[in-house]
């Protein structure tokens, strides 16, 4: 079973980039088998869907945050990657790396999640 | 796009049954059988519960039902036991090649 592994910084200042990477292990980015995902939860709320990439490197993003994200993948890491830009207070959250599988659209791999908070 | 509609919290003593529904538009959950589930601890991520509106993933209990009528679909937990309290959240694909979650739904086994 492939399993993930999100890291980096827990602060982000107002304006700046919130950047995440993703560690996929127990099987290869370049499977086939998911589409790379990110997806954050406000405290006490509910899940949003941010983006996916393929191995490939072709990209879909979440029209309400599309503006303002880039996801990448480093095949020869087995890493994804997550950049949000000019940062708010809204964008406090825990961020999942996640794995949608192609076949059935489910999401059966998550991360451990990574909480960013966003604060001078 | 607008989050799937979920009842905000269901309640139900052990050994009963509760359902939580989740509705969509045609353009998700009415549209496709994408439709999943997912179980969440305080403090953990989220775990995939039941798939394709109705199938579950080895090693969850088949306690844990779905079904989808029209623009809703529906997760039923039978025989209530105390580790089933949680959070519940529904997902759809959707016709804009993304994915939209339900508000959740939080479960208390009284």
């Amino acid at each position: 079973q492939v399993q993930l592994q999100g890291s980096g910084p827990g602060l982000v200042k107002p304006s700046q980039t919130l950047s995440l990477t993703c560690t996929v292990s127990g099987g290869s980015i370049s499977s086939g088998g998911y589409y790379w995902s990110w997806i954050r939860q406000h405290p006490g709320k509910g899940l949003e869907w941010i983006g996916y990439i393929f191995y490939s490197g072709s990209t879909y993003y979440n029209p309400s945050l599309k503006s303002r994200v880039t996801i990448s993948v480093d095949t020869s890491k087995n890493q994804f990657s997550l950049k949000l830009g000019s940062v708010t207070a809204a964008d406090t959250a825990v961020y999942y790396c996640a794995g949608i599988s192609t076949s059935d659209t489910s999401i059966p791999t998550w991360g451990q999640g990574t909480l960013v908070t966003v604060s001078s | 796009q607008s989050a799937l509609t979920q009842p905000a919290s269901v309640s139900g003593s052990p050994g009963q049954s509760i359902t939580i529904s989740c509705t969509g538009t045609s353009s998700d959950v009415g549209g496709y059988k994408y439709v999943s589930w997912y179980q969440q601890h305080p403090g953990k991520a989220p775990k995939l519960m039941i798939y394709e509106v109705s199938n579950r993933p080895s090693g969850v209990s088949n306690r844990f039902s779905g079904s989808k009528s029209g623009n809703t679909a529906s997760l039923t937990i039978s025989g209530l036991q105390a580790e089933d309290e949680a959070d519940y959240y529904c997902s759809s694909y959707t016709s804009s090649s993304t994915w939209v979650f339900g508000g959740g739904t939080k479960l208390t086994v009284l």
